[in-house]
């Protein structure tokens, strides 16, 4: 399996709180992601990043933030947690090589009350 | 109008028969074709890819791409019940420098009856 780990795996948190979920990797690959996966929606990518300090938005950003201040680790915040935000976050890695496998973490269990 | 769309199922079929599971796409420049599994409460594992049109054969999986008709398939055959589960289709529009940008249907479940 590939080595990708997110923390926390279940967060209950209260509506207007900031929230940071963490993704870390073993596997030394460049590009890291953060998807929400919702019934009715799929997996809908977040932000990704490209390298250290390299991040760029994907199609449902409003909302969150992300940094990656080193190559394993990237971070996803959530600035002020409302209720449209309780979801399943998963974290992804791929190498920088066109049209390979896009591995998943094991996804974290959110829930804004 | 969604970009990846797949019948939601339940897709049923007898153990030992072929599944067929389906996905139409709306991004010609798409250029690869990834089909996901994904059992209740997991993360999503990767059956296998596609990028060129034909035919994909891995084990008891076939992946069929038809770039012109814009749709790909997955076939499952001699089907178990452990490969009940939601089957995700993605599509990779790709990224400035090779990395992934992935748009998922939202899956189609597939039940393996005994």
């Amino acid at each position: 399996d590939a080595g990708i780990t997110q923390s926390p795996r279940h967060k209950v948190t209260e509506t207007g709180t900031p929230v940071t979920l963490r993704c870390h990797q073993t596997e030394n690959h460049r590009y890291m992601y953060w998807y929400r996966q919702d019934p009715g929606h799929g997996l809908r990518l977040i932000h990704y990043s490209y390298g250290v300090k390299d991040t760029d938005k994907g199609e449902v950003s409003d909302g969150y933030s992300v940094s990656r201040s080193k190559t394993e680790d990237f971070l996803l915040t959530l600035e002020s947690a409302t209720s449209s935000q309780t979801s399943v976050y998963f974290c992804a890695i791929s190498e920088a090589t066109p049209n390979t496998e896009a591995f998943f973490g094991q996804g974290t269990r959110l829930t804004v009350v | 109008q969604k970009e990846v769309e797949q019948n939601s199922g339940p897709l049923s079929v007898p153990e030992g028969a072929i599944a067929s599971l389906n996905c139409t796409y709306s991004d010609r420049g798409s250029q690869s074709f990834f089909w996901y599994r994904q059992y209740s409460g997991k993360s999503p594992e990767l059956i296998m890819f596609i990028y060129s049109n034909g035919d994909k054969e891995d084990g008891r999986f076939t992946a069929q791409l038809n770039k012109a008709s814009q749709y790909v398939s997955l076939l499952i055959r001699d089907s178990q019940p452990s490969d009940s589960a939601t089957y995700l289709c993605a599509v990779n529009s790709g990224l400035t420098g090779g990395g992934n940008k992935l748009t998922f249907g939202t899956g189609t479940q597939l039940k393996v009856e005994l």
